[in-house]
């Protein structure tokens, strides 16, 4: 069956760098794009960007330029993503989703989810 | 890119039909049929309710509906059940930087 299984929760200082895995099985992983969804305790959802895991082309949410970058790991059905230069406000739980194509949104497989605490 | 437009509550009884609003622009809901709704339980990951603004995935309820007229796109819940207590999301494709928006959120409560 599909899955899609994050890595652990994560603390990390203002300024600090956060790198978040989500590994797939259950399907051809380069053939459904990768995006990344978070959400601030008590908030709603964000989107924050996608890879297309069999070219590695990427698109961010224009408030993410620059700060975040998504990869991906082909050979073990992975991808990666990447926040800098973080901010308490960047508190969030990061999700990654399955969506078959673009511009259509059929995300009909999430991750479990990774909490991102960022404290001094 | 602002979030697209829902009321942050909704009440209904069992049994009743409720209506979620989703509310953009003509960049994304107005332009697009690439509009998805989301159903999510507290702890929770999302789960898909209905993409291109009316299709339902195998498996979904078909008390769960959608549609859209203009810049609103909208969900129906039919015969309300305690366990459709959760809050639920849409997203739609933007020409806005070629990408993604999601709603506000809607907290829906079953009385």
């Amino acid at each position: 069956q599909v899955q899609l299984v994050q890595s652990g929760a994560e603390v990390k200082k203002p300024g600090a760098s956060v790198k978040v895995s989500c590994k797939a099985s259950g399907y051809t992983f380069s053939g459904y794009y990768l995006h990344w969804v978070r959400q601030a305790p008590g908030q709603g959802l964000e989107w924050m960007g996608w890879i297309n895991p069999h070219s590695g082309g990427t698109k961010y949410a224009q408030k993410f330029q620059g700060r975040v970058t998504l990869t991906r790991d082909t050979s073990i059905s992975t991808g990666y993503m990447e926040l800098n230069s973080l901010r308490s406000d960047d508190t969030a739980i990061y999700y990654c989703a399955r969506v078959e194509t673009t511009p259509s949104w059929y995300g009909d497989h999430w991750g479990q989810g990774t909490l991102v605490t960022v404290s001094s | 890119q602002s979030a697209l437009t829902q009321p942050a509550s909704i009440s209904g009884s069992p049994g009743q039909s409720i209506t979620i609003s989703c509310t953009g622009t003509s960049s994304d809901v107005g332009f697009y049929d690439f509009v998805s709704w989301y159903q999510q339980h507290p702890g929770k990951a999302p789960k898909l309710l209905i993409y291109d603004v009316r299709n339902r995935p195998s498996g979904v309820s078909n008390r769960f509906s959608g549609s859209k007229s203009g810049n609103t796109a909208s969900l129906t819940i039919s015969g309300l059940q305690a366990e459709d207590e959760a809050d639920y999301y849409c997203i739609s494709y933007t020409s806005s930087s070629t990408s993604y928006v999601f709603g506000t959120g809607t907290k829906v409560t079953v009385l």
